[in-house]
């Protein structure tokens, strides 16, 4: 079973930052923080992770709070090819075979 | 060159029928995955594999069944085919499982649309 709550869907208008955030209250110290995102039809695609310390890629920032229990996906400037599934994800080492487990995801809207 | 591809991209059959889907990476990974996405479109993790060891989601009907002829490709294959099969089947790939700590990023590849009639 998925360990993070997400919204199930946001609306964002095109250019503005659109700010996706997850809850991952019984996170444990040794997990990650992952980010894939699914555009219709399409397989997922990786955006970013972390553990502790904000991260930042050519894609999007990730802010996780000094708890660690939520984290915020923030995609700085959202264009209409950023609708999608977005789907928050914890895991480990010690999850047998790497295996990532999905949870229903946020379906981000992208309006022009 | 698409880095994980899978074959066919569709597929319809009947119940009771056997069929393969194919996955291939030219990543150089050492680890393959496959995913089930249903009608609900909950992505659920059938299967972990790399040349050392399979790991299976125990969820997982032993009528399904990884084959990895190389270290490039891997295969499910599906015996008995039933109704409650069709999904969208995506293979994906990584680097391994211990770089760096964490769990290596995830390709996916385009999905296989399996429709069981």
């Amino acid at each position: 079973d998925a360990k993070t709550t997400q919204p199930p869907s946001m609306d964002c208008a095109e250019g503005r930052a659109a700010n996706l955030p997850c809850n991952h209250s019984t996170i444990s110290g040794n997990e990650y923080v992952y980010w894939y995102r699914q555009i219709h039809s399409q397989g997922p695609q990786y955006i970013i992770h972390g553990l502790k310390n904000n991260e930042t890629n050519e894609m999007a920032s990730l802010i996780i709070t000094e708890d660690r229990k939520s984290s915020t996906l923030i995609l700085p400037h959202a264009t209409l090819r950023d609708t999608a599934v977005y789907y928050c994800i914890v895991g480990s080492l010690n999850n047998a075979g790497n295996m990532l487990t999905f949870g229903g995801g946020t379906r981000l809207m992208v309006k022009p | 060159d698409t880095a994980v591809s899978q074959t066919p991209k569709y597929l319809v059959t009947q119940m009771g029928n056997d069929k393969s889907i194919k996955c291939e990476q030219n990543l150089g990974h050492d680890t393959m995955y496959w995913y089930k996405q249903d009608s609900k479109k909950f992505l659920k993790i059938m299967f972990s594999y790399n040349n050392k060891e399979l790991i299976i989601n125990e969820t997982v009907p032993n009528r399904f069944s990884p084959k990895s002829p190389d270290k490039a490709h891997l295969n499910l294959h599906i015996n008995s085919l039933e109704l409650g099969d069709s999904a969208v089947y995506f293979c994906a790939s990584s680097r391994g499982r211990l770089a760096g700590g964490y769990q290596e990023t995830q390709y996916f590849g385009p999905g296989t649309r399996l429709l069981v009639l």
